[in-house]
């Protein structure tokens, strides 16, 4: 069962910020929120993390709101790479690797 | 950058028939799986695997498939009995550890059963 809900799609223009939600309402406190992308059927590429702070790396920065109810996976500055499906995906810290993915958002990016 | 390889990219096979399919994870990695994707649907979780022996594993996991690290270097799927809906995008994915780190999946192998 699905423990995360995001929207189905969303169109972005490049170089604007793409700003992807996601609900988390039943999330409980050992577990983490993870994104991760899919370009056309490739295997998934790993985002970012994080479990209560906001974080920022090379290729996004990820916004918890303080209940950890929701969270915002935010592309800076969007590309045409980009177009993916994107995936935010509760993670039980204890858990042996096992990633449960939805159906995520597709992002179109558009020039 | 280091990355995970699957071998071969595509195989196709006859009903009934049995393959394997190969993943190079990471050299330092300790945690591996695979997960696979039907056209058109989810990516799912079928099992992991570390210290020689799964970890964890679906339901979809069944005595069909099995999973063996040969040697240091290879994991592979094996699927006995090939059926129909096994034709998938099947991925090996390996972690450092399977705590809050990060998975890299490899490209996949588009198994087409006929």
């Amino acid at each position: 069962d699905a423990k995360t809900t995001q929207p189905t799609s969303m169109d972005c223009a490049e170089g604007r910020a793409a700003n992807l939600p996601c609900n988390h309402s039943t999330i409980s406190g050992n577990e983490y929120v993870y994104w991760y992308r899919q370009i056309h059927s490739q295997g998934p590429q790993y985002i970012i993390h994080g479990l209560k702070n906001n974080e920022t790396n090379e290729m996004a920065s990820l916004i918890i709101t303080e209940d950890r109810k929701s969270s915002t996976l935010i592309l800076p500055h969007a590309t045409l790479r980009d177009t993916a499906v994107y995936y935010c995906i509760v993670f039980e810290g204890d858990s042996w690797g096992k990633l449960q993915f939805g159906a995520g958002t597709q992002v179109v990016v558009t020039p | 950058e280091p990355e995970v390889t699957q071998t071969p990219s595509h195989q196709v096979t006859q009903m009934g028939q049995e393959v394997i399919l190969r993943c190079v994870p990471i050299s330092n990695h300790l945690y591996f799986y695979w997960y696979r994707q039907i056209l058109g649907q989810k990516v799912e979780f079928l099992v992991s695997f570390y210290n020689n022996e799964i970890s964890e594993k679906s339901e979809i996991f069944d005595d069909q498939f099995s999973v063996e690290r040969p040697d240091g270097s290879n994991f592979t799927l094996k699927i006995r009995s090939t059926k129909l809906e096994d034709s998938a995008m099947y991925f090996c994915a390996s972690s450092e550890s399977g705590f809050r780190t990060e998975a890299f999946f490899g490209q996949g192998t588009r198994l087409t059963v006929v």
